[in-house]
């Protein structure tokens, strides 16, 4: 059973707009969530996180948004850069299940020039 | 500045033989996940260890795969009898602490079975 989701496989943005990824999860004993991205061949690198005591986290370019009561939280990414082209993966874990990361299956990000 | 490493990077084995994967985490992290990313798919978890002790393997399957995490030298995730379905992306991360949720990936072992 798939705790997290990412239901769009894949998102195109033009260069300098903003990039949007979400993410629903069903466990409401998560309490830590993460955003990693990974390119082909390479392992995931960590992004950015928020704690379920926050609603939102920023840095940067990058901020993560925390619905709680709707299980969702999304990524946006302002402005987009060519760079920014990767495979992002939301994760989730709880501080009671010994911070094992749960997977979504990953939103494909493509910024085009 | 190391991360953390792991090897080979490419494995091929035939169906029947083992697998043995190998993942040296950052220095001074005493923690190690390990994941398995099959194709399309996200990564999900197999066994979280720590030295000589292994705190969770409710992620690994019942029969063929064991891990182990050494007083020294690498985490060693051991495939025994591999099969096709083995086929899959195995990736290492570790924390410096096992209240740590930030983990750090290392590049990830692709095994192969033929």
């Amino acid at each position: 059973d798939q705790q997290v989701k990412q239901n769009s496989p894949s998102l195109s943005v033009q260069e300098g707009r903003i990039s949007i990824l979400n993410c629903d999860y069903t466990n409401s004993m998560f309490d830590y969530f993460l955003w990693y991205k990974k390119y082909p061949a390479e392992g995931p690198t960590f992004l950015i996180s928020i704690s379920s005591i926050k609603d939102k986290n920023e840095d940067g370019r990058f901020t993560v948004f925390l619905n709680k009561s709707a299980k969702h939280l999304s990524l946006h990414i302002v402005p987009s850069q060519p760079g920014d082209s990767a495979v992002y993966f939301c994760a989730a874990s709880a501080s009671n299940s010994g911070y094992a990361l749960n997977f979504g299956k990953g939103t494909s990000l493509l910024v085009t020039p | 500045n190391a991360g953390v490493m792991q090897n080979p990077r490419h494995l091929v084995r035939r169906r029947g033989q083992e697998a043995r994967l190998r993942c040296s985490p950052m220095k001074g992290h005493s923690h190690v996940y390990w994941y398995r990313q099959l194709p399309e798919e996200g990564l999900k978890f197999m066994v979280y260890l720590q030295k000589e002790n292994i705190i969770d393997e409710s992620g690994m399957p019942k029969e063929r795969f064991s891990a182990e995490f050494p007083k020294e030298g690498p985490s060693i995730l051991r495939i025994q009898q591999v099969v096709r379905g083995d086929s899959a992306a195995y990736f290492c991360a570790s924390s410096p602490t096992g209240t740590d949720y930030e983990q750090y990936f290392g590049p990830g072992t692709r095994l192969t079975v033929t």
